[in-house]
C-alpha cells in the first residue's frame, strides 16, 4: 500500500459525459501528479500540482482539467468523453515540487479504470 | 522516436533464472525510476537512481549516466516476479519537467 488513494476504482460511462476522478496523496506529500495509461500509448504524464498550484503540464487535453484543494486532495475532471479516453488513470504523490529539478520518488495510487461506451 | 526504450518487450523464463531488463534513454535526466506493474494494474516503486547501483532483496538496479543506460536484474526469479517492469526517466523533456515512461517489459516466470 503506497498510501495514495484513488476513487472510484472503476467507472463506466457513455460518450459525451463528464466524470471526476479523485486522489488523496500520502500524508505529508504536497505534489500530486496525474497519469493516463492506455493500451496503445503506455503511461503518459498529464499534469502536476504542488500545494494547490499547477506546476507542470504534459499531454493533457483541453477537455480535461484538474485542481488540488487546500486539504491537498486532487480531482481530475474529464468532459465530453470519447471512446479513446478509456484508460487507467493513475495519481501519484511526492514530497516536493521538483522546482529545483531534483526528483523526489513518486508513489502511485491503485488507479481508476475508466471505460467509455 | 521514444525518449525511453526498453528491451526486451516480452520475456519468459523458468523459475530460478537470472533476469535482465534493459532501459536506454536519449535525453538528459536527473533521475531514473524502475516501477513494477502487477496484472491487476497497481504500480509499485522499485528503485530510484541517479547514479551507480542499488540492491533490494533479489532485485538490483544499475545506471550508467554516460551511456544513458540502466539495467534491472532479478536473481533467483520466482513466479511471483511475473509482472510488467517499467523504466521512467525524470528531466526536462519536451519543454516540461516530468517523468517519461518506457513501454514496459512483460516478464513471465514459469514454475
Amino acid at each position: 500500500d503506497s498510501g495514495v488513494t484513488q476513487t472510484p476504482k472503476h467507472l463506466i460511462t457513455a460518450t459525451g459525459q463528464r466524470v471526476t476522478l479523485r486522489c488523496s496523496p500520502r500524508s505529508g506529500d504536497l505534489s500530486v501528479y496525474w497519469y493516463q495509461q492506455s493500451l496503445d500509448q503506455g503511461l503518459q504524464f498529464l499534469i502536476q500540482y504542488y500545494n494547490g498550484e499547477e506546476r507542470a503540464k504534459g499531454n493533457i487535453l483541453e477537455r480535461f482539467s484538474a485542481q488540488q484543494f487546500p486539504d491537498l486532495h486532487s480531482e481530475l475532471n474529464l468532459s465530453s468523453l470519447e471512446l479513446g479516453d478509456s484508460a487507467l488513470y493513475f495519481c501519484a504523490s511526492s514530497r516536493t515540487s521538483g522546482r529545483d529539478y531534483s526528483y523526489n520518488e513518486q508513489f502511485f495510487g491503485p488507479g481508476t479504470r475508466l471505460t467509455v461506451l | 522516436k521514444n525518449e525511453v526504450e526498453q528491451s526486451p518487450q516480452n520475456l519468459t523464463a523458468q523459475e530460478g533464472e537470472f533476469i535482465t531488463i534493459n532501459c536506454s534513454y536519449s535525453v538528459g535526466i536527473s533521475a531514473l525510476h524502475w516501477l513494477q506493474q502487477h496484472p491487476g494494474g497497481g504500480i509499485v516503486s522499485l528503485f530510484m537512481l541517479s547514479s551507480g547501483k542499488k540492491k533490494h532483496g533479489r532485485l538490483i538496479a544499475t545506471i550508467n549516466i554516460q551511456e544513458k543506460h540502466s539495467s534491472l536484474h532479478i536473481t533467483a526469479s520466482h513466479p511471483r516476479d511475473s509482472a510488467v517492469y517499467i523504466c521512467a526517466v525524470y528531466g526536462i523533456i519536451q519543454g516540461a519537467q516530468k517523468l517519461v515512461f518506457g513501454q514496459g517489459t512483460r516478464l513471465t516466470i514459469n514454475p
